[in-house]
């Protein structure tokens, strides 16, 4: 299986500031990762794709890199929208995996 | 607008059997992958299982974790997706997403949720 590490664990941050949460696989999985929000007690949302491509009605602030192993996500300016939790995604293989997950939280 | 509604949660002693539902509307259903991912409460989100569509003779991929106790199928004349779960342990305690595969694979839109609670 291939095993998704996400850092940091948990981030604190303040409206406006740029943040960047890193995942790394286990292995190479080319492009094929995601990257979803998700809110409390709701369903997550995709935001970004293939690596790098922004779902379409995701606000642009959003961007995502990377390729091989080692993928990032970054938002611009953090908005109080923003406050949440990022999971990663590989989906080149199965079982697919997720990261574990960080924690966005208001400084 | 696509939507995806889950049903079929709720209590049920270890050792038992449920089955979820997930009924689409607002796109195709027939030709896109869909796929089930819980959630524990507090933790994060575990891949559960995937169905291809017709053109990729709807078969299926599971985690090892539900392997051999799930069942995922579908029904295209009723756009709706199933998870039938048997021999229930306490640590299959998760809300259940159904979640559509997009163009890419990522999963484009999920369900609210349903909560399965394995509990004597």
């Amino acid at each position: 299986d291939i095993q998704m590490t996400q850092s940091p664990s948990t981030l604190s941050a303040s409206v406006g500031d740029r943040v960047t949460i890193t995942c790394r696989a286990s292995q190479s999985i080319s492009n094929r990762l995601a990257w979803y929000q998700q809110k409390p007690g709701k369903a997550p949302k995709l935001l970004i794709y293939k690596a790098s491509s922004l779902e379409s009605g995701v606000p642009s602030r959003f961007s995502g890199s990377g390729s091989g192993t080692e993928f990032t996500l970054t938002i611009s300016s953090l908005q109080p929208d923003d406050f949440a939790t990022y999971y990663c995604q590989q989906y080149n293989s199965y079982p697919i995996t997720f990261g574990q997950g960080t924690r966005l939280e208001i400084k | 607008e696509v939507q995806l509604v889950e049903s079929g949660g709720g209590l049920v002693q270890p050792g038992g059997s449920l089955r979820l539902s997930c009924a689409a509307s607002g796109f195709t259903f027939s030709d896109h992958y869909m796929d089930w991912v819980r959630q524990a409460p507090g933790k994060g989100l575990e891949w559960v299982g995937r169905i291809r569509n017709k053109a990729n003779s709807y078969t299926t991929e599971y985690a090892a974790s539900v392997k051999g106790r799930f069942t995922i199928s579908r029904d295209d004349s009723k756009n709706s997706l199933y998870l039938q779960m048997n021999s229930l342990k306490t640590e299959d305690t998760a809300v259940y997403y159904c979640a559509k595969s997009g163009g890419y694979q990522a999963f484009d839109y999920w369900g609210q949720g349903t909560l399965v609670t394995v509990s004597s």
